[in-house]
């Protein structure tokens, strides 16, 4: 059974360049969320996504990033143009209901460098 | 803000003995209370969830205690293996959707 597929692994691009990050969430689960790590400020909510439908984006730090679920099984995170400090990894997460004690369920994260 | 707090980075303990996470809140609207795993390269992984309603819960070696009055939960993992060296994160949510994360235990196991 696949978990919550993420793509590239790594990616290291040059400020000022467009990065697009990819998320397969796991069938049948309606809610997606992407989360940033940071040393400083930790596991940080970005959007949430309900049924497709962004629920919540309060957590996308300024313009330059942005957030489509165009279809149940997949969604992109975008960052353009990007920063030396959005250098992060990047987490998306499902889950089934995405309230009480439905757990998350994450991938395995996009380590952002941005020179 | 930082709602949710692990105040101690580290915790070493010895193959067989137990390990004792701690964890404390400030938002007394959470209702949940999950723990995650964490290994290096991979994504937090699921393992122990508590509800409000109740103070303590179980699942094998691991077990969930919630103290609602000091905000304060704990994860106790006996005995600790090797495999059980990881990063800890506790994480607490409303009725809602929005899932806090504290900043993590890194828990070393010696042999």
């Amino acid at each position: 059974d696949a978990g919550v597929i993420q793509s590239p692994r790594h990616e290291v691009t040059e400020m000022g360049q467009e990065v697009t990050l990819r998320c397969k969430p796991i069938s049948g689960h309606n809610s997606l969320f992407w989360y940033r790590q940071t040393m400083m400020r930790g596991l940080e909510l970005l959007i949430y996504f309900n049924n497709n439908v962004p629920i919540d984006d309060s957590g996308m730090p300024e313009d330059r990033f942005s957030a489509k679920m165009p279809n149940a099984s997949f969604s992109t995170l975008k960052i353009q143009p990007s920063e030396p400090r959005d250098s992060a990894v990047y987490f998306c997460a499902s889950s089934p209901g995405g309230q009480g004690n439905s757990p998350l369920h994450f991938g395995n994260g996009t380590r952002l460098t941005v020179t | 803000d930082q709602q949710v707090k692990q105040n101690s980075p580290s915790l070493s303990v010895q193959e067989g003995r137990i390990s004792i996470l701690n964890c404390d809140y400030t938002n007394s609207m959470f209702d949940y209370f999950l723990w995650y795993k964490k290994y290096p390269a991979e994504g937090p992984t699921f393992l122990i969830s508590i509800s409000s309603i109740k103070d303590k819960n179980e699942d094998g070696r691991f077990t969930v205690f919630l103290n609602k009055s000091a905000k304060h939960l704990s994860l106790h993992i006996v005995p600790s293996q090797p495999g059980d060296s990881a990063v800890y994160f506790c994480a607490a949510r409303s009725n809602d959707y929005k899932l806090s994360f504290g900043a993590g235990t890194t828990v070393t196991v010696r042999a």
